[in-house]
């Protein structure tokens, strides 16, 4: 059964900086990953979908990498700034489709 | 374009009481999702519409919960019954096939009393 674990549960960075999240999943047969953001009261923004075949997307400040065999993506955000502050998932595709999803983590920018 | 549209945004119901919850998808996507999300948890899935095909309803926690699709447009989520740990946001999402992209609506808050 897949599992998806984010890490760190929560995370507190001046703005700014640039910044690493963690995804770790523990089954390699992944259709896509993708990373989304959510915001309190908001639905869920899609930022970077990474194919199984692919090895990074980017998008502006926002860069995702996809490594299958060890079970590990990670998003990078640069320069950091405040309304960068939200909770961000990861969820995995299965080869139905399904995501299954990791438990997020919640960035604090701090101005 | 329009994009994932859920009504309505919050349904406050009685415990026993039927809810209807109504997802419209973007236009021209195929694939229709339905997840749960508990207060302070994760999302789990519920259930998968994929065009024409039977759908995939291996996420539905009992047989209170159903949902319809009609062809590629409009999907409902019924819960029957309706209990306290029904109380969850209700997301819905749709996407285009490979490579399944999944574009989310803002949700539809239930809380069961």
């Amino acid at each position: 059964k897949q599992e998806v674990t984010q890490i760190p549960a929560a995370l507190s960075v001046p703005e700014g900086e640039n910044l690493v999240l963690n995804c770790s999943f523990t089954d390699s047969a992944i259709y896509n990953l993708q990373w989304f953001r959510q915001d309190p009261g908001k639905g869920l923004t899609s930022l970077l979908l990474i194919q199984s075949s692919q090895r990074e997307q980017t998008s502006g400040r926002l860069n995702a990498s996809l490594d299958k065999s060890s079970g590990r993506s990670t998003l990078y955000i640069a320069a950091s700034q405040p309304g960068d502050s939200a909770t961000y998932l990861c969820a995995v595709a299965d080869s139905n489709y399904q995501l299954i999803w990791g438990a997020g983590t919640k960035l604090i920018i701090k101005p | 374009g329009a994009g994932v549209s859920q009504s309505p945004s919050n349904k406050v119901t009685e415990k026993g009481k039927d809810v209807e919850l109504r997802c419209d998808p973007i236009s021209g996507h195929t694939a229709l999702y339905w997840y749960r999300q508990r207060l302070g948890q994760g999302l789990e899935f519920l259930i998968y519409f994929q065009g024409n095909s039977a759908p995939d309803k291996s996420g539905l926690p009992s047989d209170r919960f159903s949902a319809e699709r009609t062809g590629e447009s409009v999907s409902t989520l019924t819960i029957q019954r309706t209990q306290q740990e029904d109380s969850a946001v209700y997301l819905c999402a749709s996407s285009l096939p490979s490579p399944y992209e999944q574009y989310f609506g803002p949700g539809t808050r239930l809380t069961v009393t």
